[in-house]
């Protein structure tokens, strides 16, 4: 089975602080992807990886950044965390086989921003 | 880039009724349709999908169809149990993407079985 974890599943930080978001898969899987879901907003791209050190901004790529050093851990980075960044983060990552495009999610961190 | 809308928001149903959750998508290239189911608590997790060559899916008690013309896609339930209430998400994908062949998914449906 595939499996793919999140540091933590709550976390509690202050405005302006630096957030570290850790994501690890042991699948080997080439894509890995940072999402937000937000009640009635579903679930929105942050950051895409297909690389190990290659990335993409995906759809709310503000206010954040990423690090794959990597293959198996891809990190979001909250550089000064705001109130509006309260939410829940998922991340989630995929084989880069040609056609499989299955996605599987890590449980989520609840980060709530006070 | 995609973008996906989806309907109804909230769905509410007895149990053994059928329920049906309706998806559009922007972009034609698109070519992979899944729906992932996140119960309370839990992380999404894929329950059918369908691909672009392909007009319907089934599995059990759950069907996907999809039109390519009118370019939308829907999630059928039928007979359905309380442990079926959930929020449903579908998504699409494309190879065209800015950021690859990342998913990009509607804004959900909670579903409500009541029995």
């Amino acid at each position: 089975d595939v499996k793919v974890t999140q540091s933590s599943r709550y976390l509690v930080k202050r405005t302006g602080e630096k957030v570290f978001l850790e994501c690890v898969q042991d699948m080997d899987h080439e894509n890995m992807f940072w999402y937000r879901q937000d009640p009635g907003l579903g679930l929105r791209l942050i950051y895409f990886s297909y690389d190990v050190k290659m990335k993409e901004k995906g759809d709310i790529p503000e206010g954040y950044s990423v690090s794959r050093e990597k293959k198996e851990r891809f990190s979001l980075i909250l550089e000064s965390a705001s109130t509006n960044q309260t939410s829940m983060y998922l991340c989630a990552s995929r084989t880069g086989l040609a056609g499989m495009y299955e996605q599987y999610f890590g449980p989520g961190t609840r980060l709530t921003v006070t | 880039g995609e973008n996906v809308e989806q309907h109804p928001s909230t769905l509410s149903v007895q149990e053994g009724d059928s329920a049906v959750i309706k998806c559009t998508y922007s972009d034609s290239a698109s070519n992979y349709f899944p729906w992932y189911k996140q119960e309370l608590g839990k992380r999404p997790q894929l329950i059918i999908d369908i691909r672009s060559n392909v007009g319907e899916k089934k599995d059990q008690r759950i069907a996907v169809t999809l039109n390519k013309t009118a370019k939308h896609f829907s999630l059928h339930i039928t007979e359905t149990q309380p442990e079926d209430s959930a929020v449903y998400f579908c998504a699409a994908t494309t190879p065209n993407h800015r950021a690859g062949t990342a998913l990009i998914f509607g804004k959900g449906t909670t579903l409500s079985v009541s029995s």
